[in-house]
């Protein structure tokens, strides 16, 4: 089973810039989640979509931050633009449903944004 | 709100050694609770899990952890640790909705 894949790895863009992530999910899988991992800090939930439309996004800066599933399986999510604090790595996870017993996150090996 | 603490932002081991990192959750109610490894470079994988029954729950890669309510805990365990094991470890905590939230996280060293 394919993992989920995230591109780019490693991205470096200088403040007032735009930049956009990609991910795709583990196939068959119908939610979707955006983390944001700041160094030091645990992981930090941005997003939820189940299928194309959105679960949560309480904590999405939604002034800067855009993220989108148009399609119900491959996500983007966009800052424009960017600010020296969303240096970060951003974690794409899904799972198979709405997260549960038998439903756990898989996460896949995340983007880190380096804002100069 | 749910939240977690891990106490530790380092902890530093010999191989062979037993290893605790420490847990310690904020929930109003009966908790789901998970550790992650996260090496470098790489996503987060899940250690092992607790919903409900035995509060000793054994994981992956031969690590345990207990859960305890009265001292709302859930510290993670090995007997031996071997140099593969250095690595970001984190708690987490979910309600209903089994979303994780995430501590900190403790980094591990191990010394040969």
């Amino acid at each position: 089973e394919a993992g989920v894949a995230q591109s780019p790895r490693y991205k470096i863009i200088e403040k007032r810039q735009s930049v956009a992530f990609w991910c795709n999910p583990i196939s068959g899988h119908a939610t979707l989640y955006w983390y944001q991992q700041i160094l030091g800090q645990g992981p930090k939930l941005l997003i939820q979509f189940q299928n194309n439309g959105v679960v949560d996004d309480s904590q999405l800066p939604k002034d800067r931050f855009s993220a989108e599933r148009l399609k119900g399986v491959d996500s983007t999510l966009k800052i424009q633009p960017a600010k020296l604090e969303d240096s970060a790595v951003y974690l794409c996870a899904s799972s198979l449903d709405l997260a549960g017993r038998n439903s756990p996150l898989h996460f896949g090996n995340g983007t880190r944004l380096t804002v100069t | 709100a749910q939240s977690v603490t891990q106490p530790d932002i380092h902890i530093t081991v010999s191989e062979g050694a037993s290893l605790e990192l420490r847990c310690n959750y904020s929930y109003g109610a009966t908790p789901y609770l998970f550790w992650y490894v996260q090496s470098p470079g790489q996503g987060l994988q899940l250690l092992l899990k607790y919903f409900s029954g035995d509060t000793l729950v054994q994981g992956i890669k031969g690590f345990e952890a207990e859960f305890k309510r009265s001292q709302s805990s859930f510290n993670l365990r090995k007997p031996s640790v071997h140099w593969s094991d250095a690595a970001e470890y984190f708690c987490a905590v979910a309600g209903g909705s089994y979303i994780p939230t995430f501590g900190r996280g403790t980094s591990l060293i191990v010394h040969p």
